[in-house]
């Protein structure tokens, strides 16, 4: 069964600090991988998308990286900062039509 | 930067009761989806649309669930003879078409509670 788990589910940090919130996922046959965020009761809004050629993509603070063979991706924030509080979300393409979503880190930046 | 929209933000319903979502996709985008959320749950994929017809659905999507695309600019999602547990956030979500490798681009998504 295709199937995406995130870890830790929770996670607090002092602002300043790099962190990284891990995504692992079952069937290496990807197409490609994307990170979310969501705020409380909002929608998800898309951060990075990772083809399934590529090994990390950057945007600002935020890297992601792939290894589609150990089945597994990172994300990397630099320098935290309050308003990184958000719940972030890890899916994946296994087909064009379908994206499968994890259970997500929720992430608490103190100022 | 264009957005993905969803109607009504929150929509209250009685058990049994019809209910249509409404969503209009980025203008250029020809890949249509629907997610639902159950409060402290994942997000789950219901549907995909892609040139007028369902592309894949999940179990979830039965017989209570369908999806049209009337005018070439709304996406709907009716539920039928809602029961309690189709309480969620549901998400609509569009992608233009490159070869799959376009991200997913979501709306603010409809809270529907049943009564």
């Amino acid at each position: 069964k295709q199937e995406v788990t995130q870890i830790p589910a929770a996670l607090s940090v002092p602002e300043g600090e790099n962190l990284v919130l891990n995504c692992s996922f079952t069937d290496s046959a990807i197409y490609n991988l994307q990170w979310f965020r969501q705020d409380p009761g909002k929608g998800l809004t898309s951060l990075l998308l990772i083809q399934s050629s590529q090994r990390e993509q950057t945007s600002g603070r935020l890297n992601a990286s792939l290894d589609k063979s150990s089945g597994r991706s990172t994300l990397y924030i630099a320098a935290s900062q309050p308003g990184d509080s958000a719940t972030y979300l890890c899916a994946v393409w296994w087909s064009s039509y379908k994206l499968i979503f994890g259970s997500g880190t929720r992430l608490l930046v103190r100022p | 930067e264009p957005e993905v929209t969803q109607t009504p933000s929150h929509q209250v319903t009685q058990m049994g009761q019809e209910v249509i979502l409404r969503c209009v996709p980025i203008s250029n985008h020809l890949y249509f989806y629907w997610y639902r959320q159950i409060l402290g749950q994942k997000v789950e994929f219901l549907v995909s649309f892609y040139n007028n017809e369902i592309s894949e659905k999940s179990e979830i999507f039965d017989d209570q669930f369908s999806v049209e695309r009337p005018d070439g600019s709304n996406f709907t999602l009716k539920i039928r003879s809602t029961k309690l547990e189709d309480s969620a956030m549901y998400f609509c979500a569009s992608r233009s078409n490159t070869g799959g490798s376009s991200p997913l681009h979501f709306g603010n998504g409809t809270r529907l509670t049943v009564t």
